[in-house]
């Protein structure tokens, strides 16, 4: 296994467009995690999932956002309505249910918003 | 909710001297976990070194250690023998081991390694 693949590594977009992220876990892993890094900050937790059942979602993640992951396998996270403010670092984790230690993060997604 | 609070936002060390990367946390739970990670220019977040709360010794991996200070509530990252490919940002990270196991970061310390 070649670890958490993101895709893609950078989006530029215009403000309004949509766009959508993908990220692949490590096949095992059960628990897939979505969370936003901006300049100067560390990530932010936005949602997770387990297996296909979406657990819990932060505040930060408004309306325009949307995630998924259908089969309990790879998942998409969708933002709507771009914003210059949207515009960050995305990372996609991966994690096996009670294996602290596999907590394993992707290259992540860096988007720019113009 | 957990915070993490890393005070120091750029540290120099010089080639082969050690480093001390400072962390304090604060969370209510009694079992939790903590994470420091490498973050290069490059993006992504690479695992360094992880302390369950109820680790009785502190964790090393290689050139990491963590001084973990329970009553304290600190968890600073010591690395030895700095090498040039150190330099990077630096972020600490609790984890509560009960829950959803989402990540709380702080803001990071980058790292530069000098001559």
């Amino acid at each position: 296994d070649t670890g958490v693949s993101q895709d893609p590594r950078h989006k530029i977009t215009k403000r309004g467009q949509n766009v959508t992220f993908r990220c692949d876990p490590i096949s095992e892993h059960n628990r897939l995690y979505w969370y936003r890094q901006t300049l100067g900050q560390g990530p932010e937790f936005l949602t997770y999932f387990q297996n296909e059942a979406q657990l819990e979602k932060s505040r930060l993640l408004s309306d325009r956002f949307s995630a998924e992951r259908p089969k309990g396998s790879f998942s998409t996270l969708e933002i709507q309505r771009t914003e210059q403010g949207d515009s960050a670092m995305y990372l996609c984790a991966s994690s096996l249910l009670g294996a602290l230690l596999d907590y394993t993060f992707g290259s992540g997604t860096r988007l720019t918003v113009v | 909710a957990q915070k993490i609070t890393q005070t120091q936002p750029g540290m120099f060390v010089q080639e082969k001297e050690a480093v001390t990367l400072d962390c304090t946390y604060d969370t209510s739970d009694p079992s939790y976990g903590l994470f420091w990670y490498k973050q290069p220019s490059s993006g992504e977040m690479i695992f360094l070194i992880y302390q369950g709360s109820y680790d009785q010794q502190n964790a090393t991996e290689g050139r990491y250690s963590l001084n973990f200070q329970k009553a304290r509530k600190s968890a600073n990252l010591v690395i030895s023998a700095s090498q040039l490919g150190d330099s990077a940002m630096y972020f600490c990270a609790v984890i509560l081991t009960g829950g959803g196991n989402k990540l709380t970061f702080g803001t990071g310390t980058q790292l530069k390694v000098e001559l």
